[in-house]
């Protein structure tokens, strides 16, 4: 089954504590990103791939790495997680269609706290 | 990316037909205009796109206006299911590859029994 995969789908963690969002994607998709979600914010995205070992910045990066070293997979790791960080994160990838045009494909979601 | 304005929210009775319009007047000529849909707390899922001419799949129909600067998803038969915040959002389709992509904070739409 096509499909995208986050891990884990509910953290609690603490303030300063590394922690690493893991994704994977078995459509062979060149292209991932990753989202947050707040309430009254909508999604905002935070980082994006075109390819292995390309990776790029969205609207809301800061506090947030990635990195691209498969195609399968595009992590997110947060190094020093803060209390604004808490969220509920999407991790999607797409392909090219005719035309390249993209649609993307969304993963299950991860809901973080961090106190 | 060029920026959509959509309304916050709107009701809808079963069974009739749901139009959801989005304001995008900055549009360029290579943006095309995107439609996801977000039940809940899931991943957003896929509708429809379009670039000029009017699409329909088996989902909902999308009308753009001839200048483009606006269009309506169309889902013709709504039931209680398609209760969720639909996202309207253009982008850039080119060679050079996909770029960062805004939502916004999309319609609520409350399908009423």
């Amino acid at each position: 089954e096509a499909q995208v995969t986050q891990n884990p789908r509910y953290l609690i963690t603490v303030t300063g504590k590394k922690l690493t969002v893991t994704c994977s994607q078995n459509m062979n998709h060149e292209y991932m990103s990753w989202y947050r979600q707040d309430p009254g914010l909508g999604l905002r995205q935070i980082y994006y791939s075109m390819n292995v070992e390309v990776t790029d910045k969205g609207d809301v990066p800061e506090g947030y790495k990635v990195s691209r070293k498969e195609k399968r997979n595009f992590p997110l790791i947060l190094e020093s997680p803060s209390p604004n960080q808490t969220s509920l994160y999407f991790c999607a990838s797409s392909f090219r269609l005719a035309g390249e045009i993209y649609e993307q494909y969304f993963g299950p979601g991860t809901r973080l706290t961090v106190t | 990316d060029a920026k959509t304005t959509q309304p916050t929210s709107m009701d809808c009775a079963e069974g009739r037909a749901a139009n959801l319009p989005c304001n995008h007047s900055t549009i360029s000529g290579n943006e095309y205009v995107y439609w996801y849909r977000q039940i809940h707390s899931q991943g957003p899922q896929y509708i429809i796109h379009g670039l000029k001419n009017n699409e329909t799949n088996e989902m909902a129909s999308l009308i753009i206006t001839e200048d483009r600067k606006s269009s309506t998803l169309i889902l013709p038969h709504a039931t209680l299911r398609d209760t969720a915040v639909y996202y309207c959002i253009v982008r850039v389709g080119s060679s050079g590859g996909y770029q960062k992509v805004t939502f916004g904070t999309g319609t609520k739409l409350q399908v009423i029994p």
